[in-house]
């Protein structure tokens, strides 16, 4: 069974554009999340789809927005780049939202903004 | 503000050795809490999800503990190999599946 995969792995953009990460969930699952891991800090939450729809969004500018599509794969958008957007970003699916769903994640996308 | 602080940072550790790394919350409501495994460069594999009523659950190895009135869990791992080198996450969920991440601890085991 194929896990989730991301693409592409590495994107390098400059201060002001905008970047478009992608993300195809494990088959059979509709839940995504994202999350973005920047140097020497933790995971931080990003965005939860399921079913097509945001369910919830971390604690960031809404520069950073989403969507789901009709198959599940997703899709993240960074807007105006920041240098500090300089990140791993790491998506995950599960199957359900649950109490003891697990989320399975993909190899992320390394984003360099210079 | 909901928080998951993990402790120690960073453990250097003897091939065969036992370790506890410990992980304390303060995430309400409370939903569930998990470990993570992170690999260098790779993301975040599960090794254990835990409920308020469930206070330890194995995985091989690895033993996670729950302490929820203490709000804290520990995950011990057993006669540690080379492969365990890795970064260590405990993330709780809080109900509406917000996830709030620990900053994680880097375990590296030297032979």
């Amino acid at each position: 069974e194929a896990g989730v995969t991301q693409s592409p792995t590495h994107l390098i953009k400059t201060r002001g554009q905008q970047a478009t990460l992608r993300c195809s969930p494990i088959s059979g699952h509709t839940s995504v999340y994202w999350y973005q891991q920047a140097l020497g800090l933790g995971l931080q939450f990003l965005l939860w789809y399921d079913e097509g729809e945001e369910r919830n969004r971390g604690n960031f500018p809404p520069r950073f927005s989403g969507r789901q599509f009709p198959n599940y794969s997703s899709e993240l958008n960074v807007n105006a780049l920041e240098l500090e957007d300089s990140a791993l970003y790491l998506c995950a699916s599960s199957l359900v939202w649950g109490l003891q769903e697990t989320q399975y994640f993909g190899p992320g996308t390394r984003l360099l903004v210079l | 503000k909901n928080q998951v602080e993990q402790s120690p940072q960073s453990l250097i550790i003897l091939e065969g050795k036992n370790c506890t790394l410990q992980c304390n919350y303060t995430v309400s409501p409370f939903s569930n809490l998990r470990w993570y495994k992170q690999d260098t460069g790779r993301g975040p594999v599960s090794l254990t999800i835990m409920t308020f009523s469930e206070n330890t659950k194995s995985n091989g190895r690895y033993t996670a503990t729950l302490d929820a009135d203490t709000k804290q869990s520990s995950l011990h791992i057993t006669a540690s190999q080379l492969s365990d080198s890795a970064s260590y996450i405990c993330v709780v969920s809080a109900e509406g599946n917000m996830l709030t991440f620990g900053g994680g601890t880097r375990l590296m085991v030297k032979p």
